[in-house]
């Protein structure tokens, strides 16, 4: 049984760039959240998507969207990259009643 | 609001010895209380989970974490730390099913030989 995978596992942009994140969740998982990791800090919530929907937003700017597909995997999208956006970007994924997130393994993203 | 505060930077402890690394949170309502550890470059690892029932929860590796809800805290304990157990352990809080973790900025525990 897979866990959650997330793509790419590195990347690099440069400032005002766009990038995209995916995620593919646990077996049996139907909800999405995304975090943000900057470094020496704990993660902090972007998102969650569920029903192809995003249900619940944390303290983040317009830049940062996503999109949840039927299988039930999932992709953020980051526009206009800054400097402060380089992180690591984990993804977690639940049933949709319980309290326990699966996270991936997380995408490392550095943006010059 | 939910936060929570993990009020050390980094935990040393030698092998063998007992560990504490601590937690406190705050949430409107019952708090759902987690601890994850993270290694080097990974993703997060679930450890243990305080929904609701027993103050004290047992997770994996032996881990367990008190509850206390007079003081606000959720303390991870291990009787006898391992080498391996060297990692960075972060507290959550979440307020209800399903709804976004508010995490703690994490504890770094050195386990030396």
């Amino acid at each position: 049984d897979a866990g959650v995978t997330q793509s790419p596992t590195h990347l690099i942009k440069t400032r005002g760039q766009q990038v995209t994140l995916r995620c593919s969740p646990k077996s049996g998982h139907d909800t999405v959240s995304w975090y943000q990791q900057a470094l020496g800090q704990g993660p902090q919530f972007i998102f969650q998507y569920y029903e192809e929907e995003e249900r619940q937003r944390g303290n983040f700017p317009d830049r940062f969207s996503g999109h949840q597909f039927p299988n039930y995997s999932s992709e953020l999208n980051v526009n206009a990259l800054l400097l402060g956006d380089s992180a690591l970007y984990l993804c977690a994924s639940s049933l949709p009643r319980s309290h326990e997130q699966f996270f991936g393994p997380g995408t490392r993203l550095t943006v010059l | 609001a939910q936060s929570v505060a993990q009020p050390e930077d980094q935990v040393n402890v030698a092998e063998g010895n007992p560990l504490t690394v601590k937690c406190t949170y705050s949430v409107s309502g019952n708090p759902y209380l987690f601890w994850y550890v993270q290694y080097p470059n990974r993703g997060l690892q679930f450890l243990l989970k305080y929904i609701t029932g027993d103050n004290l929860v047992k997770g994996s590796y032996g881990f367990e974490a008190e509850f206390n809800k007079s003081q606000t805290s959720f303390h991870l304990k291990k009787p006898s730390a391992l080498v391996s157990d060297s990692a960075l352990y972060f507290c959550a809080v979440g307020g209800n099913a399903g709804n976004m973790l508010t995490f703690g900025g994490g504890t770094r525990l050195m386990v030396k030989p």
